[in-house]
């Protein structure tokens, strides 16, 4: 069964940097995923869609601090210098035969 | 500018049926496979449905399928969900989303609209 893994909550300070992480379910591994963000009260923003080589592919106007790599079946999203904008929930997203899957979602708190 | 606007959403009782609207922009809509997201209240991101380019393809989450219908209309630019028999739990912000790729039926969904709400309570 497709599933994607993702910790509740995470917090960082203003100005460092934070790795939020997206786990694929065993056997699953070799698939791409997207990372999306949402602030508060608004609709989703695609960031980027991350491969399993860590190879991505950012959306338009996405800052060069949204970075993405892979390591097995974990998927990453490392935001750097990081600004009070930041504070959003960060859902991964992928998709197998017949269906699209997203993660439950991180609450990233700049603090 | 490429740009999605849901329109639709509302009050509905359980039971009844509401048809959803997304109007497109800013690219050849025939060419992308469109998709349905939902967010009830406070949760997390479920994807409802998807439909390829052409329309010929339609796909269901389970907890719709036989309740929502998905189409488009090509020559407006225009994406549908028809949804009936509603439940409570139903109730949820209606994202409509287009995929990346040309072509491709299932992919990382690279422009969100802004949503509307459906709120099913009698």
């Amino acid at each position: 069964q497709l599933v994607l893994t993702q910790s509740p909550s995470a917090s960082a300070s203003l100005g460092a940097s934070v790795k939020l992480t997206c786990t694929l379910s065993s056997g699953h591994s070799s698939y791409a995923i997207a990372w999306h963000q949402q602030q508060p009260e608004k609709g989703p923003r695609y960031l980027m869609k991350l491969k399993s080589d860590g190879s991505h592919s950012k959306g338009d106007g996405i800052p060069d601090r949204f970075s993405g790599s892979s390591s097995g079946a974990e998927r990453y999203l490392t935001i750097s210098s990081l600004q009070s904008e930041d504070e959003a929930d960060y859902y991964c997203q992928t998709w197998g035969t017949g269906l699209v899957v997203f993660g439950g979602g991180t609450k990233l708190t700049v603090l | 500018e490429v740009q999605l606007v849901e329109s639709g959403g509302g009050l509905v009782q359980p039971g009844g049926s509401l048809r959803l609207s997304c109007a497109a922009s800013g690219f050849t809509f025939s060419t992308y496979a469109m998709t349905w997201v939902r967010q009830a209240p406070g949760k997390g991101l479920e994807w409802v449905s998807a439909i390829s380019g052409s329309g010929g393809g339609t796909f269901y989450a389970d907890s719709v399928k036989g309740r929502f219908t998905i189409s488009r209309e090509n020559s407006k630019n225009t994406l549908f969900l028809q949804m009936s028999s509603l439940t409570a739990e139903d109730t949820a912000v209606y994202y409509c989303a287009k995929d990346l790729s040309v072509g491709a039926i299932y992919d990382a969904f690279d422009i969100w609209g802004q949503g509307t709400m459906v709120t099913v309570s009698s």
